[in-house]
């Protein structure tokens, strides 16, 4: 199974700042995505973080707030743009194992924006 | 469109006693079908998944669940649950190759003593 370390673990931000979150894989992946968890509600796609190409995002997900970086196949950064309130949430990277089919979350990046 | 229906958003079972979440899928084909849990403050783990053959599938902690196709479910089961199984557990499916969870709104398992 993948471990996957993500960046910070929490952070506390003012509004309309912007935060980047990393997440690293201890092992070369070709697949790898964001979710995002707000409060009290379950997990949506974000985005699928392609090596070597822009990020393809789900419908309601733009680049402009949400720009991805994926310079090798075992880290991608995410950023969270032009912050406020609403963007208050966990932040999830997670990887898939192509060959088992599993899919692995690291323990997420919560984020609180004043 | 797919999409995966837990409908017990809270449920409370004494300590010992058995345990049953459901969860249901709409999907024209079998999809890959997972459960997570997710306790207090942690990330997400995988304790069970299914993508083909034995409809019921053996996961960590005692956790099992059984691939239902004529009522397009997958609910996961505890013979007898332990104070440590308070948490929020999620019913995903994905397309077979696509990877791309759907999630359901989660059922949060309170247990008490």
């Amino acid at each position: 199974s993948a471990v996957i370390s993500q960046k910070p673990s929490r952070d506390i931000c003012q509004r309309g700042t912007s935060l980047t979150i990393q997440c690293q894989v201890d092992s070369q992946v070709t697949m790898m995505f964001w979710y995002r968890q707000q409060p009290g509600q379950s997990l949506t796609l974000i985005a699928t973080a392609n090596q070597g190409s822009e990020a393809t995002y789900e419908s309601g997900f733009v680049i402009d707030k949400f720009p991805i970086s994926r310079p090798n196949l075992t880290f991608s950064t995410l950023t969270v743009s032009n912050m406020s309130p609403e963007d208050s949430s966990i932040y999830l990277c997670s990887v898939a194992d192509g060959h088992t089919g599993e899919l692995f979350f690291g323990e997420g990046s919560r984020l609180t924006v004043l | 469109a797919q999409s995966v229906t837990q409908p017990d958003i809270h449920i409370t079972v004494s300590e010992g006693a058995s345990l049953e979440l459901r969860c249901n899928y709409s999907y024209g084909a079998t999809p890959y079908l997972f459960w997570y849990v997710q306790s207090p403050g942690q990330g997400l783990q995988l304790l069970l998944k299914y993508f083909s053959g034995d409809t019921l599938v053996q996961g960590i902690k005692g956790f099992e669940a059984e691939f239902k196709r004529s009522q397009s479910s997958f609910n996961l089961r505890k013979p007898s649950v332990h104070w440590s199984d308070a948490a929020e557990y999620f019913c995903a499916v994905v397309q077979p190759n696509d990877y791309k969870l759907s999630f359901g709104a989660g059922t949060t398992v309170t247990v008490r003593a």
